[in-house]
Parts: structure tokens; C-alpha cells; sequence
């Protein structure tokens, strides 16, 4: 059965930094593209980056470019979002995605 | 970016009653491949999103064959024959074949 457990979310305040993890399995990791999507409290789904099977593609909306840096772990079959300059607009819930299957997600919440 | 615009914004339907929402892409979804990359997903209260449909009209092994899915180039459907309790939430529809992945604003089925 695929898994994809996310974590590393809390409150931080605006311009400072957080890393989510998501652990995954059920399936050959390094196999598949892995990616980030977020939800804002009461809105829909956007992306915000996504990353190829060995790590050498990466890619980003327009307003996290710069600020966020997606990467993974193949030998631990985890995908990491490192997230810095942290914005109040940046607030979701960040899930983690691969084609049709997505984690239960966590929460970020960017606030002084 | 594709702009996808889901129709109607909410639907309030009877146990049993057939159900249909539309989703309209601002450009055509048909890739170089010639595969389509529209998707559906549904996102139950309180709940990360699940997959439906992929490639228009292809439901996912674990989807009831109440779901169907239908359109081309800019204009999509999704259908479901006889509503059932647990198809009540939101559902997206996201398109794959541009970057960056967009989604749909969202569609609320609620029980009537």
C-alpha cells in the first residue's frame, strides 16, 4: 500500500525558516517524480514544486522561486521541502503528492 | 498558467440522484504525446484529496464505475450515475500537460 507521511510543521514566524519531510512507501521511491502542493485555510489546491526521480530536475512556482528548495533522499525514500523567508501567505496545509496518491499533509502556519 | 474553471461552485443532490460538473481549461490539455493530462480528485470533509480519474476518462483501480469522466482539448466532465453518501465533498479537477500543474477551483457536492 502506498504511504506518503508527512512532517515538520508547526507555527513559525514570518522570515524564518522550516523543513517538512515526507516519508514514503509502498513502492520504489527513486522511481517516481515526487512533488509538493499546498492548500490555504479554506481554499483550493496549488503547486508549488516538484522534483524528478534522481534529484538533478527541480521546479518551482513563481513565488517560492528562491526561497524554497525541494529535494530527496532515494536511500531513505523521503522528499524534503525546505522552506525560508517564510510569508503569512505561505500558510497551508503542504501535501505531499506523487501521480494520484497523496499524504494526509501538515500544516504550516506563518504568523507573529 | 492554464486557468481551469470548475462549474457549478456547489451542488446539493439526493442520495441517487446522477451528478455532473464541469471543468473548462484556458488552454487545450492535449500534449505533444497525444495523451490528455486531466485529472479529478476528490477531497472529503477534513480529509487530503484522492484520486478519481486520470487521463479524462481512466478510473483509478479502487474508483466505483458510478464515476465516469469525459471531454477533450479544453472542455471536461465528470459524472457520477447515482450519488452516494460517501461522494459528498470537494471535487477538483487538475491538469498535468503544462507547466506549472494547475487546479480547479473546486466543486462542493452536499447531500440534499
Amino acid at each position: 500500500e502506498v504511504q506518503l507521511v508527512e512532517s515538520g510543521g508547526g507555527l513559525v514566524q514570518p522570515g524564518r525558516s522550516l523543513k517538512l519531510s515526507c516519508a514514503a512507501s509502498g513502492f520504489t521511491f527513486s522511481n517516481y517524480d515526487m512533488a509538493w502542493v499546498r492548500q490555504a485555510p479554506t481554499k483550493g489546491l496549488e503547486w508549488v514544486a516538484s522534483i524528478s526521480t534522481g534529484g538533478g530536475n527541480t521546479y518551482y512556482r513563481d513565488s517560492v522561486k528562491g526561497r524554497f528548495t525541494i529535494s530527496r533522499d532515494n536511500a531513505k525514500s523521503t522528499l524534503y521541502l525546505q522552506m525560508d523567508s517564510l510569508r503569512s501567505e505561505d500558510t497551508a496545509t503542504y501535501y505531499c503528492a506523487r501521480g494520484g496518491y497523496w499524504g494526509q499533509g501538515v500544516m504550516v502556519t506563518v504568523s507573529s | 498558467d492554464v486557468v481551469m474553471t470548475q462549474t457549478p461552485v456547489s451542488l446539493s443532490l439526493a442520495i441517487g440522484q446522477p451528478a455532473s460538473i464541469s471543468c473548462k481549461s484556458s488552454q487545450s490539455l492535449l500534449g505533444t504525446s497525444g495523451k490528455t493530462f486531466l485529472n479529478w480528485i476528490l477531497q472529503r470533509p477534513g480529509q487530503s484529496p484522492k484520486r478519481l480519474i486520470y487521463q479524462v476518462s481512466k478510473l483509478y483501480s479502487e474508483v466505483p464505475d458510478r464515476f465516469s469522466g469525459s471531454g477533450s482539448e479544453t472542455e471536461f466532465t465528470l459524472k457520477i450515475s447515482r450519488v452516494e453518501a460517501e461522494d459528498l465533498g470537494v471535487y477538483y479537477c487538475w491538469q498535468g500537460t503544462h507547466f506549472p500543474q494547475t487546479f480547479g477551483g473546486g466543486t462542493k457536492l452536499e447531500l440534499k
